[in-house]
């Protein structure tokens, strides 16, 4: 069974710049969750995407934004960086219905805004 | 909305247990989580308890609900220097789309 696999593994932007990151989820998950990991802090939610659309989304800007495709993948795009984006984000998979509890974390991407 | 509290550090020596405590604010929430981060990496699902359930245990993990005072425990047996990471506690509810609500994470340290 394949794990949640994310690219890039790190990556430096200039404020102001637009970024993506991309996820693949475990082999049968089709639901993909992402949150944005500051320092010394927990995990917070951004989004979850299911059959391609969003089905949750936290308290975040609308220059975050996703896309899921039929694959179960799923990328994160974040516009106009700012400083404050700096963080690890990390992308969970699950899958839809009785199981959909249990969410598996990938690597995590971790971006530098400067 | 839902709110998760732990504490932040925890030191321990090998071969003692090390409990690690939780609270959540929000009496709907559903299904309880435990986490391990080492340093660099992802998360990694150790455990997690239903709210209809007192007590889990797997191998040297032993997860403690009391869902009256909305209180969640983690107690690691046999605490190995290879457990020093930071443990998150997570919350969540029952709908669909409902994200896992984390705390700040404990820091675990376990010297030999």
């Amino acid at each position: 069974e394949t794990g949640v696999t994310q690219s890039p593994t790190h990556l430096i932007k200039t404020r102001g710049q637009q970024v993506t990151l991309r996820c693949s989820s475990q082999s049968g998950h089709n639901t993909v969750s992402w949150y944005q990991q500051a320092l010394g802090q927990g995990p917070q939610f951004i989004f979850q995407y299911y059959r391609e659309e969003e089905n949750g989304r936290g308290n975040f800007p609308p220059r975050f934004s996703g896309l899921q495709f039929p694959n179960y993948s799923s990328e994160l795009n974040v516009n106009a960086l700012e400083l404050d984006d700096s963080a690890l984000y990390l992308c969970a998979s699950s899958r839809s219905g009785t199981s959909s509890y249990e969410q598996y974390f990938g690597p995590g991407t971790r971006l530098t805004v400067t | 909305g839902e709110d998760v509290e732990q504490s932040l550090f925890l030191s321990v020596r090998e071969g003692d247990s090390s409990v690690i405590n939780c609270t959540y604010t929000d009496s709907s929430s559903t299904y309880l989580y435990w986490y391990k981060q080492e340093p660099g990496a992802g998360l990694q699902l150790l455990t997690y308890i239903f709210s209809n359930m007192d007590m889990k245990q797997d191998q040297r993990l032993t997860v403690l609900l009391n869902k009256k005072d909305k209180h969640l425990s983690l107690r690691i047996a046999d605490t190995q220097t290879g457990d020093s990471a930071i443990y998150f506690c997570a919350a969540k509810g029952n709908q669909a789309g409902t994200a896992l609500i984390f705390g700040k994470g404990t820091t675990l340290s376990v010297s030999s």
